[in-house]
Order: C-alpha cells, then structure tokens, then sequence
C-alpha cells in the first residue's frame, strides 16, 4: 500500500539556519503531496501541495519540489525563524482520489531557538 | 466565519462509559475526516464520508462508528470506551468534486480513557 517516509526528528535549529526535511513515498501513479504543519494545541493547516511532477509547492518562505524520479518531496527554508517551531507532517493523496485519503508520514517536530 | 469545530476539547472518562465526539463545519464541504493521532504524532485514518448517508472505514481499524445524517455534522461514537482508545482525534473536512482540495482540520478532542 500507500506510504510517506519522514526524516527522523526532532530537528533544532537557531534562528536564521537553513531547514530540510526529506520526505520520500511509495504510491502507485502519480500522488498528490503535501506539506501540512501543526502548531501546539491545534489542528493541521496546509502549508504547501504539488499534484505533478516538477510541481514545485511555496509559501511562508518553505518549498518543497515534486520529485518523481527519487519519489521524494522535501520540505526547504533558507532561514527559519522561532515562530516556525511546529510539527510538519508530508503526506500524500493517491491518484485520483481529490486529495481526499491522505496517507501522512510520522511528523518531525521543529525546535527554533533564538 | 467559516471554520470546523470540535467538543469537547478534553474529555477524561471511565472505561466502558459511551461516548461521542462532536465535529461540525460551516464550510459547505460534503467530505469530512475522522482521523487518530498517536501519542508520538503519526495520524492514521479512521472514517471518511463524502456526503449525506456516506460513511467508510479508513486505513486504521477503529471500534468507534460515525454518522452523517446532515452535511455540516459528523459525530464519532465509541459505545465502550477502553484505555487503548486514549489518543487524540482530529476531524478534517474539504471540497467535493475532482479538484485536489485542502483539508481543513479542526483543533481535535484529547481523550482518556482510564
């Protein structure tokens, strides 16, 4: 079946450092991939999508390119700051299905320190 | 404001003892999401509904039931609580149709089961 791989955590970082988090899959087809990121206390919010290939997904600063070839989706910042301390979650929606049936990878929590 | 809620926050209760988890949207979404998130953080899918009389199971076993009776209301139900029911549940709901649409997640409902 489906699955999404996420870089072991947690990751801590100072303010202004450059952040990765590799995310790779295992789907049938073409998936759609997702970034979604959970602040304490909260829900999940989207952060970023990418429905094809080469699709490359941006906002806040963090963007993460559709890799089809490694099957991978890695989430990037050039330089993070305090308020992006969170738990970021890659997931995937299999081909087909609307983004609905998502199939999300373990979480890794962000620590930014000032 | 269009958003999707959750009752009870926090919810500590005996074992045995019926109870239900509330999730209502403003969104007009005719999906919606029932997911479970372990105490290290992974979310697994546990019941999905794309309309009224809809309801299917997800990925992760679950003894709770759901209903959807009306299109904003998507209640979880677990008739005998059980201490390895103890995690948090997040409901998440997103657009009909074709288009790869975002989920919106509420805030979720930490239960304990002692």
């Amino acid at each position: 079946g489906d699955s999404v791989t996420q870089m072991e955590g947690p990751v801590t970082l100072s303010e202004e450092a450059f952040l990765t988090i590799n995310c790779t899959y295992t789907a049938t087809g073409y998936p759609s991939l997702f970034w979604y990121v959970q602040y304490p206390g909260e829900g999940l919010q989207l952060l970023l999508k990418a429905t094809k290939a080469d699709d490359k997904g941006s906002n806040k600063g963090f963007e993460a390119t559709y890799r089809k070839e490694t099957t991978s989706f890695h989430l990037e910042k050039g330089s993070v700051q305090v308020s992006d301390s969170a738990v970021y979650f890659c997931a995937l929606s299999p081909a087909g299905t609307s983004g609905s049936r998502l199939t999300f990878g373990e979480g890794t929590q962000l620590t930014v320190n000032p | 404001e269009a958003d999707i809620y959750q009752t009870p926050r926090y919810l500590v209760i005996g074992t045995g003892k019926k109870i239900t988890l509330e999730c209502s949207q403003t969104m007009g979404h005719d999906k919606m999401y029932w997911y479970q998130q372990d105490p290290g953080m992974e979310l697994h899918l546990i019941h999905y509904s794309y309309g009224v009389n809809s309801t299917e199971k997800g990925d992760l076993s679950s003894e709770s039931t759901v209903s959807r009776i009306r299109t904003e209301h998507f209640p979880l139900t677990l008739e005998s609580a059980r201490p390895s029911h103890t995690s948090q549940y997040l409901c998440a709901s997103s657009e009909g149709g074709l288009a790869i649409g975002e989920q919106f997640f509420g805030p979720g409902t930490r239960l304990t089961v002692l």
